[in-house]
Parts: C-alpha cells; structure tokens; sequence
C-alpha cells in the first residue's frame, strides 16, 4: 500500500461549490504539506503542517483552508471553488527534524473547476 | 527570499544525445538542501537526488550525473545517452534546513524523440 494516499484522484467540481481534498499518512510523519502545480509554475505551496497544533499558511494560501484532524490526516478545502484554482494538487510529508528534509509525495489530486 | 530557476522551458532531443538540464538557486541560508524530481506523463513525483549545501561532489547514477557549484548556486543535471522514457517534467527544488519546505523551480519538459 502506498504511505502518502490522495483521495480524490481526480474531481470536477463548477465554480462556488465548497470541495475537500484529502490526503493519509502511514509513515508515522509530523509534518505535512499541501502543494499545487501549474503548468510553467512548478509547485506552489499553500498550506503547511509541523503537528496536529500546528498550521502555518504557505505563499499561496487564499482561498484555501486545512485541517489537520490526525497526525496521520491533513485535509485541504475550497470553501468557495473558481476556476482559476483548477490544477494538480500534491500531499507531502517529511519527519520532524530530518535535516535531509526527504519529503514523500501522495499521487495528486487533478482538480478542474468549471 | 529563497528562488530556484529552471531556465528551460521546454527542450527537445533525439535519443542517444546528452541534455543538460540547468538550476540556479538564491538563499541566504548557510544550510541547505537541493533536489531533483522527476514528473512522468502519469503524474506522479519521483524522487531523483538530494544534495546537502556542504556536499559539492559530483554524483553520478547510471545515465544521471549532477554538478553542484556553490560559486554559482547553480545544481545541473545531465542525462546521457537519453531514452525516450527519459519524457518527464524534472523539477529542481530548494529547501531550508530549519522549515523543511520544498520551493520548486517552474520545470523543465524534456521531450526524447526517436
């Protein structure tokens, strides 16, 4: 089985409606992460997580909110979905005070946004 | 602030030919992390090499080499003899040692051509 799962793989959702993006760990890591990708922009980080009491908003965090429910859980919201929010969205975890700073990354959520 | 740019947009070799695939990197941190990924069509993000800011070895893996120079924050990848399932996206990212973030470069195609 995989250790970073993305549920869903992909989604198509229209514009206003309020999506969740989920992604499990069974790597027994900290911290969690929540990148998205497009195209001629690389990935962008948009929220991370270092524990369950700890959320910091990463560069590009309008528009989206999380919620850490477990160590092994770190979830990603639209509240209010706009096309330009359509992209692959990528979970990724690292263990708390690996100075290789190694992270392993879920399969990506492809998100489209009509 | 920390950056990492891929210069290359896209580039288009035949196969057998060596491609160099060039990173440049700004930050002021003393310690700190370099990665490559690779990006197949599938989607996924594979994990190639990680090099640490005091590591300026060379390293090579089969067809894979990197060259790492501090004097020119620059981490290049060279594949030789490319084969067409060499067709990826790579990404080149940064991270510092104290946050674990990942901050990715905007990518490279390389297209391998029969």
């Amino acid at each position: 089985d995989a250790d970073v799962t993305q549920t869903p793989r992909n989604r198509i959702t229209k514009t206003g409606k309020r999506i969740m993006l989920e992604c499990s760990q069974t790597k027994g890591h900290d911290r969690m992460y929540w990148y998205r990708q497009d195209p001629g922009l690389g990935l962008r980080l948009i929220y991370y997580s270092f524990d369950v009491k700890d959320i910091n908003k990463g560069e590009i965090s309008d528009g989206y909110s999380v919620s850490r429910q477990a160590q092994a859980k770190f979830s990603l919201s639209l509240e209010s979905a706009i096309p330009n929010q359509t992209a692959l969205y990528f979970c990724a975890t690292s263990e708390q005070g690996d100075l290789r700073n190694e992270q392993f990354f879920g399969p990506g959520t492809r998100l489209t946004v009509l | 602030a920390q950056k990492v740019t891929q210069a290359q947009t896209e580039i288009s070799v035949v196969e057998k030919e060596d491609v160099t695939l060039d990173c440049v990197y700004e930050t002021r941190d003393t310690t700190y992390y370099l990665f490559w990924y690779k990006q197949p069509p599938s989607g996924e993000l594979v994990f190639l090499i990680r090099r640490n800011s005091f590591d300026e070895q060379n390293e090579i893996s089969g067809r894979y080499s990197w060259n790492f120079q501090k004097s020119t924050s620059s981490f290049n990848f060279t594949i030789t003899a490319s084969q067409v399932v060499d067709s990826a996206v790579y990404f080149c990212a940064l991270s510092s040692s104290n946050t674990g973030k990942l901050i990715f470069g905007q990518g490279t195609t390389l297209q391998v051509k029969p």
